[in-house]
C-alpha cells in the first residue's frame, strides 16, 4: 500500500518549457486535489477533483490544466512554465469518512523553473 | 473565502521546553484538522477536532478547538527534536483552505 505517490521528485525546466506532472492514489479515494507550497505562504489548493470524470479550479489555477485520468491517477501539466511557478507541488487524495475528510499527501515534486 | 491565521509564524525552542501554537480564523467551522509536515514530506494528518470545547490529546501534544468553533491551539508538553516541522491547520471539509504555517524547531 504506497498510499500517494508522485513523479518525479525534481525537476528544473526552461521558461516556456512544459512538462506534465504524475499523481496516483491506491486508497480508492474518490477525490484528489494540487497543491503548491511556496514559503510563507502554507499551501494553495491549484485545482482538483471531486470524482473521477470531474475536475474543478482552486485558488490559483493560472498557468496550470489538469486531467482526472481515472480514479486512482491525477496528472498537472504546466503548458509553457514561468519563473513564477519554481515552487513544491504536492498532490492529495480524500475521501469522505460520514462527516469529513481527511487528506492524505504525496512527498511532493520540487520544479524550479529558470 | 475562509482565513486562517496562525500565529507564530516561526518557533525555534529547546528541547524539553513547553509550547503553544494557534489557528485562528473569523468564520465557524464545522471541524478542524492539524497537520504536521516534516522537511522533505508532505503533510500528515495529527488529529481532527469536530465539536466546540473539544480536547484531543496525542502522547505529549494537546489539541484544543475554541468553544466558537472559530480558533484552535496545539500545546506540545517537552518538546523533543523530532516534533520538528510545518503545523498546518485548515478546516476538515472537501477542498480545505490551509494556513500558512507554524514552522517549529526543536534544539536538541
Amino acid at each position: 500500500n504506497a498510499g500517494v505517490t508522485q513523479t518525479p521528485k525534481f525537476q528544473v525546466l526552461k521558461t516556456g518549457q512544459s512538462m506534465t506532472l504524475q499523481c496516483a492514489q491506491d486508497m480508492n479515494h474518490n477525490s484528489m486535489y494540487w497543491y503548491r507550497q511556496d514559503p510563507g505562504m502554507g499551501l494553495r489548493l491549484i485545482y482538483y477533483s471531486a470524482s473521477e470524470g470531474t475536475t474543478d479550479k482552486g485558488e490559483v489555477p493560472n498557468g496550470y490544466n489538469v486531467s482526472r485520468l481515472n480514479k486512482r491517477e491525477f496528472s498537472l501539466r504546466l503548458e509553457s512554465a514561468a519563473p513564477s511557478q519554481t515552487s513544491v507541488y504536492f498532490c492529495a487524495s480524500s475521501d469522505f469518512l460520514g462527516r469529513l475528510y481527511e487528506q492524505y499527501f504525496g512527498p511532493g515534486t520540487r520544479l524550479t523553473v529558470t | 473565502t475562509q482565513l486562517l491565521e496562525q500565529s507564530p509564524q516561526f518557533l525555534s525552542i529547546q528541547e524539553g521546553e513547553n509550547l503553544t501554537v494557534y489557528c485562528n480564523s473569523s468564520s465557524v467551522f464545522s471541524s478542524l484538522q492539524w497537520y504536521r509536515q516534516e522537511p522533505g514530506e508532505g503533510p500528515v494528518l495529527l488529529v481532527t477536532v469536530v465539536t466546540g470545547g473539544e480536547v484531543k490529546k496525542l502522547k505529549r501534544l494537546t489539541f484544543q478547538f475554541g468553544d466558537a468553533r472559530k480558533d484552535s491551539s496545539l500545546h506540545i508538553t517537552a518538546a523533543q527534536t523530532g516534533d520538528t516541522g510545518l503545523y498546518l491547520c485548515g478546516p476538515g471539509g472537501f477542498k480545505t483552505i490551509f494556513g500558512a504555517g507554524t514552522r517549529l524547531f526543536v534544539k536538541a
